[in-house]
């Protein structure tokens, strides 16, 4: 059975601090995708990136970093130097091989205090 | 225009009553999906459909259904509205393969009564 944990409901920080959001899966797949979404206070959900289990290279894009580690089971996110505007929810999800649908997490509250 | 429009945005109904949720997106996209957010639960998959032709429950189905009236729109059902059923629901797409990530619709707020 696949299993996508957040075990960080809500993380508060101050503008300016790092934070790393969590995120740990269970799959039996040696092919699969993960996947990590923002939904601002607006709602819509927006997606950041996507990564496949053959490519454990991390990933920077501006502020945003991902770090894949198969041997954890992990995905975790990291925003350096938050701004208020990264206040949101931020889930992870997994898919399999196929394609054939995607599981989430339970989501983390990030609020990043001005 | 967006690329997955949902309607209606907000929606207060009372038990018992039956209600539709409408999905259409300019995509192009074969896939599509109906979830629902519940806070702590995340999203969990009520339907999807890889094609017009081609409908499956999900892990939450009971006491929704849907339809696929053309490559671009499915709808969702509530048969008959019950307060658990109170969520926010997310209509989504994705290419063939599933592999590149979703779009997402803006969400639907229904509040049962």
């Amino acid at each position: 059975a696949q299993k996508v944990t957040q075990a960080q409901t809500e993380i508060s920080v101050v503008e300016k601090e790092d934070v790393t959001l969590d995120c740990v899966y269970e799959t039996r797949d040696t092919t699969y995708y993960l996947f990590w979404y923002k939904q601002p206070p607006s709602g819509e959900l927006v997606f950041l990136i996507r990564r496949n289990s053959f490519d454990e290279q991390n990933e920077i894009s501006g502020r945003y970093s991902w770090n894949f580690q198969k041997s954890t089971s992990s995905f975790n996110f990291t925003i350096t130097a938050s701004q208020v505007v990264d206040s949101a929810v931020y889930f992870c999800a997994l898919t399999r091989g196929g394609g054939f649908k995607t599981i989430f997490g339970a989501g983390t509250r990030l609020f990043v205090k001005a | 225009d967006a690329d997955v429009t949902q309607t209606p945005r907000n929606r207060i109904t009372k038990t018992g009553k039956r209600i539709m949720l409408e999905c259409s997106q300019t995509k192009g996209h074969d896939r599509m999906y109906w979830y629902r957010q519940d806070p702590g639960l995340g999203l969990r998959l009520i339907y999807y459909s890889f094609d017009v032709k081609d409908i499956n429950k999900g892990e939450i189905s009971d006491g929704y259904s849907v339809s696929r009236q053309a490559q671009a729109k499915f709808s969702l059902s509530l048969e008959s509205a019950i307060p658990n059923q109170t969520a926010l629901y997310f209509c989504a797409t994705s290419e063939r393969t599933g592999l590149y990530g979703y779009t997402f619709g803006s969400g639907t707020r229904l509040t049962v009564v």
